[in-house]
């Protein structure tokens, strides 16, 4: 079975600074999907990134972006020039190619501090 | 285009009463996925279904939890005789076709609390 495990369940950073979240997850398929959703105090669930894993390239959203490393099982968020409203719950979350239902991790609480 | 529904917002029951929970998809949307979130715990899948079918329920509690996606109206989540452990919040989302190829748009969430 396929698990998402988030190391991280706090984190604190000043705005404007860089922070990376990390994630790790374990399958045994070759081609499957990975994603962060933000979970802010409103409690609603936004698609933040997403990879499919058969590509190389890293996934860019502004200023939120991933260091997919498949070998390692690894799918960290990079978000840079950090702001008051990227605090929230970041989850990481996997699905596999033919898949219907999303796994996530047990995700990780961001503060950006003033 | 309005986005994922869910209602109520917020839902309180006595232990022993049903919760119903409400989902309507995203316009044209006639893929329905139900998650349930624990507190301080990531979404864990429930069920998933299309039209008038349940595809895929493996996530589903075998008894007191039912869900359905009729042909017109909302999809519905029903827990019968709620216990304290049911307390938690309950999110639907949608997609235009089969995932994931296509993004899971996820509603607001229902958050349900047992007393």
């Amino acid at each position: 079975a396929q698990t998402v495990t988030q190391s991280q369940p706090e984190m604190s950073v000043q705005e404007a600074e860089t922070v990376t979240l990390s994630c790790t997850y374990d399958t045994s398929e070759s081609n499957y999907y990975l994603f962060w959703y933000k979970q802010p105090p409103s409690r609603q669930m936004i698609l933040v990134i997403r990879q499919e894993a058969y590509k190389q390239q890293n996934a860019t959203e502004n200023r939120f972006s991933v260091n997919f490393q498949k070998a390692a099982k690894s799918f960290s968020l990079k978000i840079s020039d950090s702001q008051l409203g990227d605090t929230a719950m970041y989850f990481c979350a996997f699905m596999s190619l033919g898949g219907d239902k999303i796994i996530f991790g047990k995700g990780t609480r961001l503060h950006i501090l003033p | 285009n309005a986005g994922v529904m869910q209602n109520p917002r917020h839902l309180v029951r006595r232990r022993g009463q049903e919760a119903r929970l409400r989902c309507s998809p995203m316009k044209g949307h006639s893929h329905v996925y139900w998650y349930r979130q624990l507190p301080e715990e990531g979404l864990k899948f429930m069920v998933y279904l299309q039209k008038e079918n349940i595809i895929d329920e493996s996530g589903m509690p075998k008894e007191r939890f039912s869900a359905e996606f009729p042909k017109e109206g909302p999809s519905i989540l029903r827990i019968q005789q709620v216990v304290r452990g049911d307390s938690a919040a309950y999110f639907c989302a949608s997609s235009l076709y089969t995932s994931p190829q296509e993004t899971q748009y996820f509603g607001p969430g229902t958050r349900l609390l047992v007393l």
